[in-house]
């Protein structure tokens, strides 16, 4: 079974320009997590999908982050403009639903961004 | 605000001893706990997930949980080199891990 694939990597941008992070699920995963993970800390989420729904964005910086899963597979996740603070790793992650015997997240390799 | 703390270390023990790794949580609504492991650079692995109090053993892993103290522990017996990573503590609501709240995370590292 393939895991949640994650892409660019890295990517180093200048603050105030834009960018944006794609993320495929697991086949068959419901459920599908942007987290921000900075440097020393653990992840923090900033949304949550059911499907092509939003179920949580408290936590997400509506003035510069958005994202979207369109037809309730692939994400993305855009910032912009992005802020010195944003120099983080963007990890997605995906989870079956309820009924599913390992109902536990599963997390990509991430993306690195780094904002100068 | 719901919490998870953990103590950041660096924890630092010899090959073959035991490791043991602590959190606490706020919120007294949590029913889902979990550890993961995150080497450097990597993403975070789920190595143990527990429900009900009282431990939970996996191999040369046990998790410890205490509800009423707000309490969960990871142990890892004969720890090994491989085992140095990041252990990071993540509590969720009832039913299973819907919306995980994470400590800092633990930097362990064993001593060959």
């Amino acid at each position: 079974e393939a895991g949640v694939a994650q892409s660019p990597r890295y990517k180093i941008i200048e603050k105030r320009q834009s960018v944006a992070f794609w993320c495929n699920p697991i086949s068959g995963h419901a459920t599908l997590y942007w987290y921000q993970q900075i440097l020393g800390q653990g992840p923090k989420l900033l949304i949550q999908f059911q499907n092509n729904g939003v179920v949580d964005d408290s936590q997400l910086p509506k003035d510069r982050f958005s994202a979207e899963r369109l037809k309730g597979v692939d994400s993305t996740l855009k910032i912009q403009p992005a802020k010195l603070e944003d120099s983080a790793v963007y990890l997605c992650a995906s989870r079956p639903g309820r009924n599913h015997p390992k109902n536990i997240q599963y997390f990509g390799a991430g993306t690195r961004l780094s904002v100068l | 605000q719901k919490e998870v703390e953990q103590n950041s270390g660096p924890l630092s023990v010899p090959e073959g001893a035991i490791a043991s790794l602590n959190c606490t949580y706020s919120d007294r609504g949590s029913q889902s706990f979990f550890w993961y492991r995150q080497y450097s650079g990597k993403s975070p692995e789920l190595i143990m997930s527990i429900y009900s109090n009282g431990d939970k053993e996996d191999g040369r892993f046990t998790a410890q949980l205490n509800k009423a103290s707000q309490y969960v522990s990871l142990l890892i017996r004969d720890s090994q080199p491989s085992d140095s990573a990041t252990y990071l503590c993540a509590v969720g609501p009832q039913g299973g891990s819907e919306k995980l709240v994470f400590g800092k995370g633990t930097k362990l590292t064993v001593n060959p």
